[in-house]
């Protein structure tokens, strides 16, 4: 099984809401992460968990705020967010490292009204 | 600083030809170098891992060869389908990140 699950695959939120996109992965690996992509460009890498605890902010507004409940599960909590915010949100694994090859989700597209 | 870079951006080719992709990156220090499909508004799937040691590795009809030396991979797809569709990026570890090349998007017409 190489698969990263997310959910959900598309979300609307106003500029007041509160809300989560959730990602899971049973292959055992100990890095996962959160990029997003705007249209027509490569993904931008957000956050990195490494066993479970942060290890890479890329400097992201603290509207997005990450957590990692367990080695399978990864939340990014949303709040306040911008127009500009709209994007595909990306979830990926590896095995530990940050070298070895990494496994994406298929996304959840975020539309901020 | 490492940059990664894919030309051409785009390209357009008749079904059945075979075709090369590019990507070339400035420190010649890396781990490995993967490559990606993602189809429109998808997430990204992995199609071959090339790992430092290596000079090449296949996949059904794809190849892809790397030269450390010269800082460039190739992405080698053998008789194109529309299936085949799709952008595809090279991307190159950095610690604890992945360094993507801007893509290059492919249309195999019938």
């Amino acid at each position: 099984d190489t698969e990263v699950t997310q959910t959900p695959k598309h979300l609307v939120m106003g500029m007041t809401n509160k809300k989560s996109l959730k990602c899971e992965q049973h292959m055992g690996h100990r890095a996962m992460y959160w990029y997003k992509q705007k249209a027509k460009k490569p993904p931008e890498l957000m956050f990195v968990y490494s066993y479970e605890k942060l290890s890479i902010n890329e400097s992201v507004p603290s509207r997005f705020s990450p957590e990692c409940p367990n080695s399978s599960l990864l939340n990014l909590h949303l709040h306040a967010l911008q127009p500009e915010d709209s994007a595909l949100y990306l979830c990926a694994s590896s095995q530990g490292g940050g070298t070895g090859e990494l496994f994406f989700g298929e996304g959840s597209r975020l539309t901020v009204l | 600083k490492q940059e990664v870079t894919q030309i051409p951006a785009a390209l357009s080719v008749p079904e059945g030809e075979n075709l090369v992709l590019n990507c070339s990156f400035t420190d010649s220090a890396i781990y490995n170098l993967q490559w990606f499909r993602q189809d429109p508004g998808k997430g990204l799937t992995s199609l071959l891992l090339i790992q430092s040691s290596q000079r090449e590795q296949t996949s059904g009809r794809l190849n892809a060869s790397l030269d450390k030396s010269s800082g460039r991979s190739t992405l080698y797809i053998a008789a194109s389908q529309p299936g085949d569709s799709a952008t595809y990026l090279c991307a190159v570890p950095r610690p604890g990140k992945l360094i993507f090349g801007q893509g290059t998007t492919l249309q195999v017409k019938p």
